[in-house]
């Protein structure tokens, strides 16, 4: 069954640094997104990316986050200058349609930083 | 903003049905979903409900909608210790973007 892959599974950074985390993508989904779950709280909406741009993005999204689709398959997420607040679990999901919102997720990526 | 609220936890015995409440301020949603979320795993897409309709039943699983009252629940019938996991109300619109709830988790006893 195809699923939706994440690496790496555990990052520890220390605060200030800069963190990639990747996602493949179910290999026909068109929709993408990225979610995180700071421990103990909501799953919260961060970016949805279509057709190579931003589609919609939260107010947690800001300047310090980017994503890219650098290639046919990758879709990853940066945090350019990591603080403690940015631990969390993060989820990247695809979908084949974002009208009917069967996200598929990743087991996530845990996130530490120090 | 949008909320959604879950109760956090339910215990029930093997065998015994689960009930798990859901309340959502978002009307606009046109999906809402349950998930659900096994110790170090992702979220796994469990069933969905139209937002025009008031019932869904897959199998074990029975979604019933109260569009009005902005209520959703998720039904398990005859529980299995499996079935122990943290269940997410997700209301969704038509971006894809998903409204979580905090979870509730389900304690199955044997």
């Amino acid at each position: 069954e195809p699923e939706v892959t994440q690496t790496p599974s555990h990052q520890v950074t220390q605060m200030g640094q800069e963190v990639i985390l990747r996602c493949v993508p179910i290999s026909n989904h068109l929709y993408f997104y990225w979610y995180r779950q700071i421990l103990g709280q909501k799953v919260e909406f961060l970016v949805s990316f279509y057709n190579n741009e931003i589609s919609e993005k939260s107010e947690i999204f800001d300047d310090q986050f980017s994503v890219e689709r650098p290639d046919g398959s990758n879709f990853t997420l940066k945090i350019r200058s990591t603080k403690l607040e940015d631990s969390a679990m993060y989820f990247c999901a695809s979908s084949l349609d974002s009208r009917t919102g069967e996200l598929f997720f990743g087991e996530g990526s845990r996130l530490t930083v120090l | 903003g949008e909320d959604v609220e879950q109760s956090l936890f339910l215990s029930v015995r093997e065998g015994d049905s689960s009930v798990i409440n859901c309340t959502y301020t978002d009307s606009s949603s046109t999906y809402l979903y349950w998930y659900k979320q096994e110790p170090g795993a992702g979220l796994q897409l469990l069933t969905y409900i139209f937002s025009n309709m008031d019932m869904k039943q897959d199998q074990r699983l029975t979604v019933l909608l109260n569009k009005k009252d902005k209520h959703l629940s998720l039904r398990i019938a005859d529980t299995q210790t499996g079935d122990s996991a943290i269940y997410f109300c997700a209301p969704g619109s038509n971006t894809g973007k998903l409204i979580f709830g905090q979870g509730t988790t389900l304690q199955v006893k044997p």
